[in-house]
């Protein structure tokens, strides 16, 4: 699977629109681009999914670039509760792949 | 809706003992993944089931076992236990080959002492 890259840390105020960005330089065209977050010490969950198009769903939002080299999260309008680690990981679906978590971006949401 | 159960949530246990950790994954999810999560550090993994057999294999010591029954629940066999496996260890669930995402349980704190 894709290396993926994302800045360590982020800041967001409370109501404004947090975006996250992911670079995937390398990832081949049967890899999907997940994000996962983790608030502290819980489970990681899901938060959302695409291959090439831009996807939408009650958490976020995910923009991925026309070339694929790069996504973003976009949670618009962030709360404290979205505080956590977020994780973007490339998954070649199938096999039972498993997801394979690098240095994500601690968020910060702030009042 | 059903999550996965991972049980017990918190285990004491001395070095040198003996740990058992289980996973009750979501029903119909046919695969389960072990990740350990040191403190400060991400999630690694450790070892996967699909039905019922090792689909693959991680960065688990030898001194752990696991393995998958027949009603698709999971155990984690921790030996000869060391400070250094003090852990969060979770446990994931999908169906087939996680297509449809992966569902984690909200893991065992695991304290050697």
């Amino acid at each position: 699977d894709a290396k993926t890259t994302q800045p360590p840390s982020m800041d967001c105020a409370e109501g404004r629109a947090a975006n996250l960005p992911c670079n995937h330089s390398t990832i081949s065209g049967n890899e999907y681009v997940y994000w996962y977050r983790q608030i502290h010490s819980q489970g990681p969950q899901y938060i959302i999914h695409g291959l090439k198009n831009n996807e939408t769903n009650e958490m976020a939002s995910l923009i991925i670039t026309e070339d694929r080299k790069s996504s973003t999260l976009i949670l618009p309008h962030a709360t404290l509760r979205d505080t956590a680690v977020y994780y973007c990981i490339a998954l070649r679906r199938g096999g039972g792949n498993k997801l394979t978590f690098g240095t994500g971006t601690q968020l910060k949401v702030e009042l | 809706a059903a999550g996965v159960i991972q049980s017990p949530r918190h285990l004491i246990k001395e070095k040198r003992e003996t740990a058992t950790l289980k996973c009750y994954p979501i029903p119909r999810h046919d695969t389960v993944y072990w990740y350990q999560q040191g403190p400060g550090q991400d999630p690694q993994f450790l070892i996967s089931f699909y039905e019922k057999m090792q689909s693959d294999k991680g960065s688990i010591p030898d001194r752990f076992s696991a393995q998958q029954f027949s009603d698709y629940h999971s155990e984690l066999n921790m030996s000869s236990l060391e400070l250094g496996d003090s852990a969060l260890y979770f446990c994931a669930s999908s169906f087939g080959t996680g297509n449809y995402g992966y569902t984690f349980g909200s893991g065992t704190r695991l304290t050697v002492v």
